[in-house]
């Protein structure tokens, strides 16, 4: 099932902060995050596993509430290379490699 | 830096015709995924192999698509005969394990 992503869409101004999150009715085994730039791949963010632990990379963190099924992902001090459109995928288990179910998407436009 | 090698990257096919597309995972990667993705939403698995078996291939058109991964390597996905609802990005990937996704660049396909 895929999971819910809010909000939809975000407009900042460079510097702001912005937080996506990412809901699943089901148990999830682990989280990944990815941005894509319009017409790129999906680049790899951050993966998170079930037990609740944030992690951070540069000004982008995220976090795994275990109990709510459901991830954020903050962005602080947002700059004009963070626009893109932000994905979490979601794992219910890690018996078979990562069978990732995918949220619609958080499309992101950092403005000057 | 390795990557997931994917291509074409654009194929522009009539309707009723047949498409393939290849896919070369980064070395070592068991795991390789087929994600079709259509503007605006997020990528939705097709099939996913481990090694040369395939682990899921629930939402893939059997009736039109076929995939497959002969010596465990690289990859072919194949559409016959195409439909204008199979227009989309058609995304590889690959993974070492329960680790992070990589994603090739994928191929931009039309039909018209």
């Amino acid at each position: 099932q895929q999971p819910v992503q809010s909000p939809q869409a975000v407009i900042l101004r460079e510097g702001e902060d912005a937080v996506i999150n990412c809901s699943s009715s089901k148990a999830l085994y682990s989280v990944h995050w990815y941005r894509q730039k319009h017409g790129e791949a999906p680049v790899f963010l951050m993966i998170l596993l079930k037990g609740g632990e944030q992690k951070g990379h540069e000004k982008i963190s995220a976090s795994f509430n275990e109990k709510k099924q459901q991830s954020s992902l903050y962005l602080t001090a947002s700059q004009l290379s963070y626009s893109g459109t932000y994905f979490c995928g979601t794992e219910r288990g890690n018996n078979a490699g990562n069978m990732l179910t995918f949220g619609g998407g958080t499309r992101l436009m950092v403005k000057p | 830096e390795a990557e997931v090698a994917q291509s074409p990257r654009y194929k522009i096919t009539e309707k009723s015709q047949a498409v393939a597309f290849w896919c070369d995972p980064i070395s070592g990667h068991a795991t390789l995924y087929w994600y079709r993705q259509i503007l605006g939403q997020g990528p939705e698995l097709l099939v996913q192999f481990q090694d040369e078996s395939v682990v899921d291939d629930s939402q893939l058109p059997k009736d039109r698509f076929s995939a497959e991964r002969l010596k465990g390597v690289d990859s072919t996905l194949k559409i016959q005969p195409a439909e204008l609802g199979d227009s989309a990005m058609y995304l590889c990937a690959s993974s070492f394990g329960t680790g992070v996704v990589f994603f090739g660049q994928g191929t931009r396909l039309t039909v018209v």
